[in-house]
Parts: structure tokens; C-alpha cells; sequence
């Protein structure tokens, strides 16, 4: 069973055009969860820790929040160099991260 | 600051094969863990070392291995390569064990393509 359910797959958005990204965990303890940009070829390159409901964190044109079951990322008019896949993870335990499959955003000038 | 290294970028083997892959992490970072991510998936967690400790290991078969050096480098090491195993191996580092609000930085990964 997927611990970690990221939607949409994928998002086409205009230039300015902001949206959200979902992230959603079954995981019964959470000790974190953590937003990821994984760019092509590229390595997760982190964003965002979250640890208690209703903790908000701001970055630039994004912004995460967590619930008790969720967690968005909203993004805010983006731009074209806001595109790249967004990954979402959580921890349970002491040493592993559980990815979901991403949503890969794209945003046209 | 350098980031987290990884060697070599790119590896084409044939099934059977074995391979070696290779992190450096970011200094003063004594956790490494390596992820496996198939084209169109998130990572899958491998392995996480702490202090050259195993603490934690993922669904794997026995034919992947890994081990870190006392300066916390780590090796992690693949026998008996089948196609399935074509995928991008992502290292990532971390301050400590992984308790807390550490987050894990990843390095580039290391192509690796079964033929």
C-alpha cells in the first residue's frame, strides 16, 4: 500500500497562472515531511521541512502547509523556471524518507 | 560549499556484471543513504549508514551491499546485474542518524544502464 500519494501526475500552468500541488501520507507517526525539486538529470534539491499541522513554510513563490493527512505546495505566479518535478516525502522512522511518484509542473511563458 | 558527490555520472554494464558506485557527502555530514529511482518514480530508500553503521536497510535483494569509510565516504555495490536494476542511484547526506528536523541533501546520482 503507497504510503505517499502525490497529485496531480502532472500540471501545465501559464506564466502567472498560480496552483497547487498534493501530497498525501498514510503514515502513522510522522517525523517530518519534506517537499523535494528534482530538475532532469538533476538530484532532489530540497525545499521544506514540515512537522506539526498547520505549520506553513514560504520560499520564494512557494509556499508548503501541512494537515493531519496532507500536505500543499502552493505556487504562486509561477514562472518558466519554476518547472520541474516536485517531489514529496515522508519519515517514519529514524532513517528512511518514503517518496511519492511527483508531480511534474510545467509552466509556459 | 561543495554538495554531495557522486562517481562515476554514467555506467553502461551487461547483465551478470557487477558494479561499484561512489558518494562523497557534505563535509561534516557522517549519515549517507542511498536511494533507487526508476524513470517516472520517486526514490525507493536502499540503505542509510550512521558512524559506518547499518540503520536501516529497504526492500532489496541480498545482491545489493553497501558500507561507508571512516571519513564517511560510501560504496554502495550491486552483484549479479539484471535489466531491472537500470535506474538512477541517488546518495543523499545528512548531519546525523536521520532523528529530527534534518533534512537528507542528494547528490546527482549515478546513471547506471543494463544491457
Amino acid at each position: 500500500e503507497d504510503q505517499v500519494t502525490q497529485s496531480p501526475e502532472a500540471l501545465r500552468l501559464q506564466e502567472g497562472e498560480s496552483s497547487s500541488l498534493n501530497c498525501s501520507y498514510t503514515v502513522s507517526g510522522l517525523r517530518g515531511l519534506f517537499w523535494y525539486r528534482q530538475d532532469p538529470g538533476k538530484g532532489p534539491e530540497f525545499l521544506f521541512t514540515l512537522y506539526s499541522a498547520g505549520e506553513e513554510k514560504e520560499k520564494e513563490r512557494l509556499k508548503a502547509t501541512l494537515t493531519k493527512k496532507e500536505s500543499f505546495l502552493h505556487i504562486t505566479a509561477p514562472k518558466p523556471e519554476d518547472s520541474a518535478t516536485y517531489l514529496c516525502a515522508v519519515r517514519e522512522d529514524d532513517y528512511k524518507l518514503s517518496f511519492g511518484a511527483g508531480t511534474t509542473v510545467t509552466v509556459r511563458a | 560549499d561543495a554538495g554531495v558527490t557522486q562517481s562515476p555520472t554514467h555506467l553502461i554494464k551487461t547483465r551478470g556484471q557487477h558494479v561499484t558506485l561512489r558518494c562523497s557527502p557534505i563535509s561534516g555530514h557522517k549519515s549517507v543513504s542511498w536511494y533507487q529511482q526508476v524513470l517516472g518514480q520517486g526514490p525507493q530508500f536502499i540503505f542509510q549508514y550512521y558512524e559506518k553503521e547499518e540503520r536501516g536497510r529497504g526492500n532489496f535483494p541480498d545482491r545489493f551491499s553497501a558500507r561507508q569509510f571512516p571519513n564517511y565516504s560510501s560504496e554502495l555495490n550491486v552483484n549479479a546485474l539484471l535489466l531491472g536494476d537500470s535506474a538512477l542511484y541517488l546518495c543523499a547526506s545528512s548531519l546525523g542518524g536521520g532523528q529530527g528536523r534534518q533534512p537528507q541533501h542528494f547528490g546527482d546520482g549515478t546513471r547506471l544502464s543494463i544491457l
